[in-house]
């Protein structure tokens, strides 16, 4: 069985400040992991993905997430959050060949 | 292209009505999902379809939802009878594959649904 955990229910940043997102996960083999975005009253829309690779992954809006094997995480990351980062996140698995499980979302809110 | 086309935007019904759900995917994928989104549940796989044949509906969550895909182009989502506790935003979404680069899902706006 593959699950997804996020950790957060609320992130609260001042902007200019850097942001961290958490998400770990269990998965046998290895695992596809994705982070998504939900602005109010929109579907998710993809960030950025990992698959193979370098353990960091850079995607849309300037964020960033880091794969952690050892640590079987894969957090969300931003240098310099803005007000308009402020939305629902979604950390996504997949085992390969599986569909994608979501985590529960953390609400980023960024204050100015 | 202009993303997965998700309709009505909004549903306010009483219970017992019959609701349906609508959804154009984007041209050329291979799979449909449906998901349901509350604040107690989070995002839930209901059901999802790979050209055009349901693969996986252990999500659905009882014999009064219903899921079709006549052709590419365009499925159903259907609630007979609603109830109030099926009040939810559901989304469809749609991706080239299940695995790799094709993973990435492309989502709908959403149907808020209300059952009075």
């Amino acid at each position: 069985a593959q699950s997804v955990a996020q950790p957060e229910d609320q992130v609260n940043v001042a902007e200019g400040n850097p942001l961290t997102v958490k998400c770990t996960y269990s998965v046998s083999g290895n695992p596809y992991l994705f982070w998504y975005v939900q602005y109010p009253n929109r579907g998710l829309q993809f960030l950025l993905k990992y698959i193979t690779g370098d353990n960091l992954v850079k995607g849309s809006y300037g964020f960033e997430a880091e794969f952690n094997k050892s640590q079987t995480s894969f957090h969300l990351k931003k240098p310099s959050a803005l007000v308009s980062d402020s939305a629902l996140y979604f950390c996504a698995l997949t085992g390969g060949f599986q569909k994608l499980v979501f985590g529960t979302g953390t609400r980023l809110l960024v204050s100015p | 292209d202009a993303g997965v086309i998700q309709s009505p935007r909004h549903e306010v019904t009483e219970m017992g009505q019959e609701v349906t759900l609508r959804c154009k995917p984007i041209s050329g994928h291979d799979y449909l999902f449906w998901y349901r989104q509350t604040m107690m549940r989070g995002l839930e796989l209901l059901i999802y379809f790979n050209n055009n044949v349901p693969i996986d509906d252990s999500g659905m969550p009882e014999d009064r939802f219903s899921a079709k895909m006549p052709n590419a182009s365009f499925s159903t989502l259907k609630i007979q009878p609603s109830e109030p506790r099926d009040s939810a935003v559901y989304f469809c979404a749609s991706s080239l594959g299940l695995f790799g680069d094709n993973e990435k899902l492309f989502f709908g706006s959403g149907t808020q649904l209300s059952v009075l």
